[in-house]
């Protein structure tokens, strides 16, 4: 079936390091990619996303790119800051309405 | 403005009882869902429904049971309810199809039950 994978957390970096949280992705077809964040307490927020292959989503300094051909949509950022500490989730989702979610990476930024 | 709420924001209960969970959205989007996030945050869709439709029911115990109203609202009853029960529930929404616009979440009830 279609899953998600995600890197293992919880990523430690000290701000103004980069970062790179892993995730590749099983389906048959090629669906939409996006990345959401959860801060603590809170729901669930749309990062960014991609919906065909070779798109960069892009925000707020964080960027990933849909490769297809190593099935992944790794998210990246070239300098953290004490604030983006939080729940990374990576999803896809075919022409539905159902969104598959990652197990998501928790991101802890010390100064 | 809240786009999407949700109340109430914390819910602990006993076992046996029956809860219901509130939801609107004012984005005037056509899609609502309810997805329950366990303790090891994985996230799981419960229902989808469009303009008041059931779309999507997913292997969920028919304790729990979705209304939806009108569009902007989509509340959650659960009967019996059990430990296993215990979760972080969020409604989210969308305009059209997830595959393009993704969700827009609220921020979730932590229900609790003792």
């Amino acid at each position: 079936g279609n899953s998600v994978t995600q890197m293992e957390g919880p990523v430690t970096l000290s701000e103004e390091a980069f970062l790179t949280i892993n995730c590749t992705y099983t389906a048959t077809g090629y669906p939409s990619l996006f990345w959401y964040v959860q801060y603590p307490g809170e729901g669930l927020q749309l990062l960014l996303k991609a919906t065909k292959a070779d798109d960069k989503g892009s925000n707020k300094g964080f960027e990933a790119t849909y490769r297809k051909e190593t099935t992944s949509f790794h998210l990246e950022k070239g300098s953290v800051q004490v604030s983006d500490s939080a729940v990374y989730f990576c999803a896809l989702s075919f022409n539905t309405d159902k969104l598959i979610f990652g197990t998501g990476t928790r991101l802890q930024v010390f100064p | 403005d809240t786009a999407v709420s949700q109340t109430p924001k914390y819910l602990v209960t006993q076992m046996g009882n029956d809860k219901s969970i509130k939801c609107e959205q004012n984005l005037g989007h056509d899609t609502m869902y309810w997805y329950k996030q366990d303790s090891k945050k994985f996230l799981k869709i419960m229902f989808s429904y469009n303009n008041k439709e059931l779309i999507i029911n997913e292997t969920v115990p028919n304790r729990f049971s979705p209304k939806s109203p009108d569009k902007a609202h989509l509340n959650l009853h659960i009967n019996s309810l059990e430990l296993g029960d215990s979760a972080v529930y969020f409604c989210a929404s969308s305009l059209g199809t997830a595959h393009n616009y993704g969700y827009t979440f609220g921020s979730g009830t932590r229900l609790t039950v003792v």
